[in-house]
């Protein structure tokens, strides 16, 4: 079955760790995009890629970093400098052009 | 910059009666696509309809109709004949294409549809 997996479902870590977040795609898709979405709000771009060893900061890229390694593979690190990290993270990708991008099933990050 | 504007927070409906969902977007490129997705309670997004910025018929999908007004810079959502199951979050996004391929949301409007 192609799709979009992000794992795990839920995720705990305690304050001041670093913590990696994975998104696999075998789609083929070119595009892969990472969306942080906090509680009734709209998605927020953190980074995209459109291609391998290459990507972009979104518009709250602080506190976060990612690689593209792997066409299939976009996984984003929440590091210690991100002051409120607890959220709902969404993986996309897509193909380039004028395609919908499909979504993982979503990371709900939990700082305590 | 690309910007989705979305100024309804929430929006009520009756079962079977019609219902719009506003979008107005902001972009300097001249190639760009608008997507509408839906996002229940579960938190899945699903994809709903397309448009292009050259396409001159507005798009439609089932009871999904987005009504494209490019000189106005809207892309309005329209349901009709709402179903319970409608209930839900509405995301209206824009990606500019041939260039940058950023995809931004905008902040979405809660649909509830009552019996």
């Amino acid at each position: 079955d192609g799709g979009i997996t992000q794992s795990p479902k839920y995720l705990f870590r305690k304050e001041g760790q670093n913590v990696t977040l994975s998104c696999e795609q075998n789609l083929n898709h070119d595009a892969m995009y990472w969306y942080r979405q906090d509680p009734g709000q709209g998605l927020r771009l953190i980074y995209y890629s459109q291609i391998v060893n290459d990507f972009q900061k979104g518009d709250i890229a602080e506190g976060y970093s990612v690689s593209r390694e792997k066409k299939e593979s976009f996984p984003l690190t929440v590091t210690s400098a991100q002051k409120n990290p607890t959220a709902f993270y969404l993986c996309a990708s897509s193909t380039l052009g004028p395609t919908e991008a499909f979504f993982g099933q979503g990371t709900r990050l939990t700082v305590v | 910059a690309q910007k989705i504007t979305q100024t309804q927070p929430g929006m009520f409906v009756q079962e079977k009666e019609a219902v719009t969902l506003d979008c107005t977007y902001d972009t300097s490129d001249q190639s760009y696509g608008l997507f509408w997705y839906k996002q229940p309670s579960s938190g899945e997004m699903i994809f709903l309809i397309y448009q292009g910025s050259y396409d001159e018929q507005n798009a439609t999908e089932g009871r999904y109709s987005l009504n494209f007004q490019k000189a106005r810079k809207s892309a309005n959502l329209v349901i009709s004949a709402s179903q319970l199951g409608d209930s839900a979050m509405y995301f209206c996004a824009m990606r500019e294409q041939g260039g940058s391929e950023k995809l931004v949301f905008g902040k979405g409007t809660k649909l509830t549809v009552n019996p």
